[in-house]
Order: C-alpha cells, then sequence, then structure tokens
C-alpha cells in the first residue's frame, strides 16, 4: 500500500523558498502511471491546487503559482519536491503531497484524482 | 472558488444529505469529470468518490455522487456521527489548466 509523508522545515522568512520533500513508500514513483502532486491549504480555508508532475519531466503548475513553484522528482530517492519562491504570509498552509491517479482499469480520465495523500505539513511564512 | 458548494449542510442520524457542486461550461459542464474527498478534522482528505460516480474500496456506500451538467452532487443516506467532516469537490478547469476544488462543505450531523 502506498504510502506517502512530507518532510521540510515548519518556518520560513518571507522572501526566501518553501522547500519541501514527500517521501513515497510502497510503490515506486518511476513505474509510471501517475502525477506526483502538491496542493495546500490554509488554516480553515479549502484546498488548491498547486501542480504535478509525471515521471516523464511533464509538469503542471496552478497559473496563481506557475512563476514561483518548481517540482521535481528523485527516482534514486523515491521521493519528490516542492519549491516556492518569494514566499509571503499568504502562502502559510499545511501542505500535502499526493499522488495523481487517472487510469482505472483500462480507462482513463480527466481530471486526476488524488488518492493517497500524505499527512501534510504546516509551513508558515513569518519573519 | 470555480466550484460552487453550500458552505454548510446539516442532518439528524439516518436522514439523507446532499452536497452540490456547481461549476460551468469551462469545467464540470465541459465534460470533466468530478472526485469528492472527505476531510475530518484534523486529517488529511480521503478520496470518497472517483469518476463522478465510483466509490474506492472501504467506502460506504451510503456514500454516492452523481454528475448532471455544470453539477455534481454527493449523497450521504443513512447519516452516522463519524460522517461530520468537510467536504470538497474536484474538477478541472480548461481555462486555468489544471485541477480545481470546490469551496468544501461542512457536514453537521445533529
Amino acid at each position: 500500500q502506498v504510502q506517502l509523508q512530507e518532510s521540510g522545515p515548519g518556518l520560513v522568512k518571507p522572501s526566501q523558498t518553501l522547500s519541501l520533500t514527500c517521501i513515497v513508500s510502497g510503490g515506486s514513483i518511476s513505474s509510471g502511471g501517475y502525477y506526483w502532486s502538491w496542493i495546500r491549504q490554509p488554516a480553515g480555508k479549502g484546498l488548491e491546487w498547486i501542480g504535478r508532475m509525471y515521471i516523464t519531466g511533464s509538469t503542471n503548475y496552478n497559473p496563481s503559482l506557475n512563476s514561483r513553484v518548481t517540482i521535481s522528482l528523485d527516482t534514486s530517492k523515491n521521493q519528490f519536491s516542492l519549491k516556492l519562491t518569494s514566499v509571503t504570509a499568504a502562502d502559510t498552509a499545511v501542505y500535502y503531497c499526493a499522488r495523481g491517479v487517472y487510469c482505472s482499469g483500462t480507462s482513463c480520465y480527466t481530471p486526476n484524482w488524488f488518492d493517497p495523500w500524505g499527512q501534510g505539513a504546516l509551513v508558515t511564512v513569518s519573519s | 472558488s470555480v466550484l460552487t458548494q453550500p458552505p454548510s449542510v446539516s442532518g439528524a442520524p439516518g436522514q439523507r444529505v446532499t452536497i452540490s457542486c456547481t461549476g460551468s461550461n469551462s469545467n464540470i459542464g465541459a465534460g470533466y469529470d468530478v472526485h469528492w474527498y472527505q476531510q475530518l478534522p484534523g486529517k488529511a482528505p480521503k478520496l470518497l468518490i472517483y469518476v463522478n460516480t465510483n466509490r474506492p474500496s472501504g467506502v460506504p456506500d451510503r456514500f454516492s455522487g452523481s454528475k448532471s451538467g455544470t453539477s455534481a452532487s454527493l449523497a450521504i443516506t443513512g447519516l452516522q456521527v463519524e460522517d461530520e467532516a468537510d467536504y470538497y469537490c474536484q474538477s478541472y478547469d480548461y481555462t486555468l489548466s489544471g485541477s480545481v476544488f470546490g469551496g468544501g462543505t461542512k457536514l453537521t450531523v445533529l
């Protein structure tokens, strides 16, 4: 059973870069068939999709964050990462990593759904 | 949010409730699929319904999903206290070129 676990600093200073890693266990990110994704949730608010990466290197990012976001895969460590530059207090949130699934049986769908999710990592942007 | 959900719904144990997810012709109305998640207090979201109507293994058949036109709905029958949670819909919007979520609906079991 695939499990995901976020790790990284819980406090980041304004204007600096937020960096998080998602460690994947119980399955290989190299196997293909999934999008490795990040989603965030400010306290008391809803979910916001950040972006995703496929094993081929293809990425898609939320246009509202596009210029500041980079998602990368490290197949040797079976993990993927998120970098968000020039952070402000508005980037304070719980950050979730998730596996994006888009095929079931022989059929594939848009958009992918997220299953499973990591437990979440709270990142606070403050000086 | 691009997808509109009621902020809250409530029902008594044993009753049936529905949660709507209203989109537009650039997302649900364009034929994109809808997925639903349950987020228990203090926990990560969990997949509840995928591709409009499908339940993952382990999700009770009290939960069902439907989609029509520019909207989708989640129905919960035989409400239980443990169903108290936030529920989110998710789809795709081609003008944004990415996944979008509804604002979430808080379910209270009275």
